[in-house]
C-alpha cells in the first residue's frame, strides 16, 4: 500500500539558519507529490508541487525516485514559516486527485 | 471569504446521535473531497465526489458514515450513531481539473 514517512514530527532551527523537512514515500508506481503548509489558525493549502519545480516561499523540494523522496528545502528559514507542513502523494490518474498524507512536522524557527 | 465554506466550525454530540456537516466548495470547483484528521496524523481520505457523483469512497468510511452532494453544489456528510472514535476534525476541499486542492477550514466533532 502506498505510504507517506514523514520521521520528524517537531524540527526546530533559528532564523537565517537552513531547513530540510523530510518526506519519504512507498509506492509502486509514478507518484506525483505535494507539500501542504498550515500557518497557525488557518487552513490548510499547497505550499508546492514536484511537476512544477518551482520555487514558493524560498522553498524548493526535489523528487529523488532512487531514494523516494521529497525533502522540503529552504537556505535560510524566516518566522513566518513557522508551520505545519505535510508531505503528500496523488495516486493514480484520471480526475481523481485523492491524496496521501504524511503525518506532518511542525517547523518552528526561532528568532 | 470565497473560499471553501464549512459548518458547522464545532461539533458536541453525545454518542449514538446522528450529525451532519455542510461543506460549500468555491463556485465553479467540480471535484470534491473529504477527509477525516485526528490528533498527530495527517488528513485521511473518505470520500470523492466529482459533480453529484460520489466515484470512490474510502475503507474507513463504515456504514454508519453517509456522503452526498446533490446537484453537484453543497455536500453533506452524516454520521450515524456517532461513536468516541468519531471524534476528528472533518476537512474538506475542492478542485477544478488541476490537482491543487483547496480546503475549508475544517468541523471539528467531538463525541462525548
Amino acid at each position: 500500500a502506498q505510504r507517506v514517512t514523514q520521521p520528524e514530527k517537531l524540527l526546530s532551527v533559528f532564523k537565517g539558519a537552513p531547513v530540510e523537512l523530510k518526506c519519504n514515500y512507498s509506492y509502486s508506481g509514478s507518484p506525483e507529490l505535494f507539500w501542504y503548509v498550515q500557518y497557525s489558525r488557518q487552513r490548510l493549502q499547497l505550499l508546492l508541487r514536484h511537476i512544477s519545480r518551482e520555487s514558493i516561499k524560498g522553498f524548493t523540494a526535489d523528487l529523488n525516485k532512487g531514494e523516494t523522496s521529497f525533502h522540503l528545502k529552504k537556505p535560510f528559514a524566516q518566522e513566518e514559516d513557522s508551520a505545519m507542513y505535510y508531505c503528500a502523494l496523488r495516486l493514480g490518474g484520471g480526475s481523481n486527485y485523492k491524496l496521501t498524507f504524511g503525518k506532518g512536522t511542525l517547523l518552528t524557527v526561532n528568532p | 471569504d470565497t473560499g471553501v465554506s464549512q459548518n458547522p466550525r464545532h461539533k458536541i454530540t453525545k454518542r449514538g446521535q446522528n450529525v451532519t456537516f455542510r461543506c460549500d466548495p468555491i463556485s465553479e470547483h467540480n471535484r470534491l473531497y473529504w477527509y477525516r484528521q485526528t490528533l498527530g496524523q495527517g488528513p485521511e481520505f473518505l470520500t470523492y465526489f466529482q459533480n453529484e457523483a460520489q466515484l470512490e469512497k474510502s475503507r474507513l468510511l463504515s456504514d454508519r458514515f453517509s456522503a452526498e452532494r446533490p446537484k453537484g453544489s453543497f455536500s453533506t456528510l452524516e454520521i450515524q450513531r456517532t461513536e468516541q472514535g468519531d471524534s476528528a476534525m472533518y476537512l474538506c476541499a475542492s478542485s477544478t481539473r488541476g490537482p491543487e486542492a483547496f480546503f475549508g477550514q475544517g468541523t471539528r466533532l467531538t463525541v462525548v
